[in-house]
């Protein structure tokens, strides 16, 4: 069993839609990193969180550390939040991946 | 600022052919990773730097090197390339020593025939 486990592991959705990315973690975590890689390969950091909620535009992401449980929000999706997204969790300084999930926005 | 960069894009090696990636930041970040990625997969770390000199090994070492003489630079070596390290490579950077964010380069994509 993965220490970070994200799901859904793919999600297609229409333009518009609510989106919610989840990523659950069984160890004790300091911070969670929130990451979007591209298509074409490039990887963006989103977030860096430690308690409650952060918002940038049109993304959310909270977390519940009693609870071991992150989640990412897209309000208003459009096709170039196309994207694979990865939440990784601070543990004792080192990063421990999630396996990502793929999101694909239909015009 | 140019941010992470990494040196070359692409390569192509023969089982047995070593190379050096060249991952540089302008930064001024004390830490420096090297990850690979695998197709479908989540990344994994190589190796990695906690400032100028000094290298760690990561969750999948072997058949890698580094060296990290200059803070801006991470090298990452590969001596006798093997067809299992056809991966896409990452480097990323981040400051200090708490739970701050990274910041990724664009990645290098090898193949080994």
């Amino acid at each position: 069993k993965n220490e970070v486990e994200q799901s859904p592991q793919n999600l297609t959705a229409q333009e518009g839609e609510f989106i919610t990315i989840n990523c659950s973690y069984s160890v004790g975590i300091s911070a969670l990193h929130w990451l979007q890689q591209h298509p074409g390969g490039g990887i963006v950091s989103l977030f860096m969180l430690s308690s409650g909620k952060k918002k940038h535009g049109r993304l959310i992401a909270t977390i519940n550390i009693q609870e071991k449980h992150s989640s990412l929000h897209i309000t208003a999706s459009h096709p170039r939040d196309s994207a694979v997204y990865i939440c990784a969790a601070y543990s004792n300084y080192q990063l421990i991946w999630g396996a990502g999930t793929k999101l694909i926005i239909k015009p | 600022n140019a941010g992470v960069t990494q040196t070359p894009k692409f390569r192509v090696l023969k089982t047995g052919q070593s190379m050096t990636l060249l991952c540089a930041q302008d930064m001024n970040h004390e830490y420096m990773y090297w990850y690979r990625q695998d197709p479908g997969m989540g990344l994994r770390l190589i190796h990695y730097s906690v400032g100028e000199g000094t290298t760690a090994k990561g969750e999948v070492p072997d058949g890698y090197n580094v060296s990290r003489l200059k803070k801006q630079n991470f090298l990452l070596g590969l001596e006798s390339a093997a067809p299992s390290q056809t991966s896409v490579y990452f480097c990323a950077s981040k400051a200090g020593s708490t739970y701050n964010e990274q910041f990724f380069g664009p990645g290098t994509r090898l193949t080994v025939l």
